[in-house]
């Protein structure tokens, strides 16, 4: 199984400022994934992350909002852009060899005010 | 997209009790997950399961493809085992997409 860092594991932030959550993960892997799970909710997918390329977004989420970088098989990084209080939710990584169980990292804690 | 549908949405047991979870969706998957997200928001990935099933420990996992449904079976149930179980059928590109969960509290 892979083990999956991800950092900060909390922040507070203004409204209107950026933030950049780092997702590291132990052994290559072929995909990465970031999830959104917003107060009482469950998971939604906000992007695959490709390595070496721009990342794939689902419906709903934007690059200039949410953009991603993937620079080899074992790291990605998401940033959340002039933040708003609506984006305070629990952002988390994933991983996956593909066809295989997905793992997740303990997850970012935003909150913006 | 694809509609997942998880039951009951919320349960509570006395510890030693067994229960069943429940998950439907509306299409075709690759596979499903089950998962659960501990009372720290940390998620532990329980089964791999696209199809038949799968035991360990106290807990199995049935899914039944062509019907489209999974069931998650535990048993002996512990407090430990609190938390919220998100079942996840994989499409494509390995993309998953979550049920809304089930929220478990067992008491002592």
């Amino acid at each position: 199984s892979a083990v999956i860092s991800q950092k900060p594991s909390r922040d507070i932030c203004q409204r209107g400022t950026s933030l950049t959550i780092q997702c590291q993960v132990d052994s290559q892997v072929t995909m990465m994934f970031w999830y959104r799970q917003q107060p009482g909710q469950s998971l939604t997918l906000i992007a695959t992350a490709n390595q070496g390329s721009e990342a794939t977004y689902e419906s709903g989420f934007v690059i200039d909002k949410f953009p991603i970088s993937r620079p080899n098989l074992t790291f990605s990084t998401l940033t959340v852009s002039n933040m708003s209080p609506e984006d305070s939710s629990i952002y988390l990584c994933s991983a996956s060899g593909g066809e295989t169980e997905a793992f997740f990292g303990q997850g970012t804690r935003l909150t913006v005010v | 997209g694809i509609q997942v549908e998880q039951s009951p949405p919320d349960l509570i047991l006395q510890e030693g009790a067994n229960s069943t979870l429940r998950c439907n969706f509306s299409d075709s998957v690759n596979n499903l997950q089950w998962f659960h997200q501990n009372p720290w928001g940390q998620l532990i990935n329980l089964f791999y399961i696209p199809s038949g099933t799968k035991q360990n420990g106290r807990l199995s996992a049935t899914t039944v493809a062509t019907e489209r449904y999974s069931l998650l079976y535990i048993s002996s149930s512990q407090t430990t085992d609190s938390g919220v179980y998100f079942c996840a059928p994989e499409t494509s590109g390995s993309r998953l997409t979550f049920g809304e969960g089930t929220q478990l509290t067992v008491n002592p």
